[in-house]
């Protein structure tokens, strides 16, 4: 099975701007979680999606947004950059909100600098 | 929300030891999984445990649910493990919601 795909790997941006991030779950896998790396805040939940639908969302401004499509591909956005939104975001996916025997399996990740 | 503790937060090796990565978290949880993260950043799936014991390899895990803790054993040591080992963890009152440790470390020296 083809992993977790997410695209692009690296982008930059400027501050102001907004940019979507992309991300194919493993085939069979309904459920996709964001996550942002930072080298001050570690690892945070950004919002979880599951059937098209969001199930849970991390502490963060309404700038940053998602969608799931119905082939459960998934896109996060955030507007109106800021330099503190540089950091590397991941995307995670899993057959069943994680509870199964294989939990979640993560992509590659896109670096975003913004400057 | 549960926290979530990694120790120790740096760890250097000599090739070939052995060593004991610990994880506490202060709730009850439905999932716990451990990743190392690779160079590129790409956090690689260890084992899923959220209790328990399970090997793969040089690595083994257990987590004492009961207790509040994991640990992940890496054995004879090569220089492929270096890297930031993490412990993430999805509690039974937030599914589908991992909250990670701060991660430890690891530099396996040659």
């Amino acid at each position: 099975k083809a992993g977790v795909t997410q695209t692009p790997r690296y982008l930059i941006k400027t501050r102001g701007q907004q940019v979507t991030l992309s991300c194919s779950p493993i085939s069979g896998h309904r459920s996709v979680s964001w996550y942002q790396q930072t080298p001050g805040q570690g690892l945070q939940f950004l919002f979880e999606y599951f059937s098209e639908t969001q199930r849970n969302k991390g502490n963060f401004p309404g700038r940053f947004s998602g969608r799931q499509f119905s082939n459960s591909r998934s896109e996060m956005n955030v507007s109106t950059l800021e330099l503190g939104d540089s950091a590397l975001y991941l995307c995670a996916s899993a057959e069943e909100g994680g509870w199964t025997n294989y939990g979640y399996t993560f992509g590659s990740g896109t670096r975003l600098t913004v400057v | 929300g549960i926290q979530v503790e990694q120790s120790p937060p740096d760890l250097i090796l000599q090739e070939g030891a052995n060593s004991t990565l610990r994880c506490n978290f202060s709730d009850s949880v439905n999932n716990l999984q451990w990743f190392h993260q690779n160079p590129w950043g790409q956090l690689i799936n260890l084992f899923y445990i959220p209790s328990g014991t399970k090997q793969n390899g040089r690595l083994s895990a257990t987590t004492v649910a009961t207790e509040r803790y994991s640990l992940l054993y890496i054995s004879s040591s090569q220089t492929t493990d270096s890297g930031v080992y993490f412990c993430a963890v999805e509690t039974k009152y937030n599914f589908n919601k991992f909250y990670f440790g701060s991660g430890t470390k690891l530099n396996v020296k040659p």
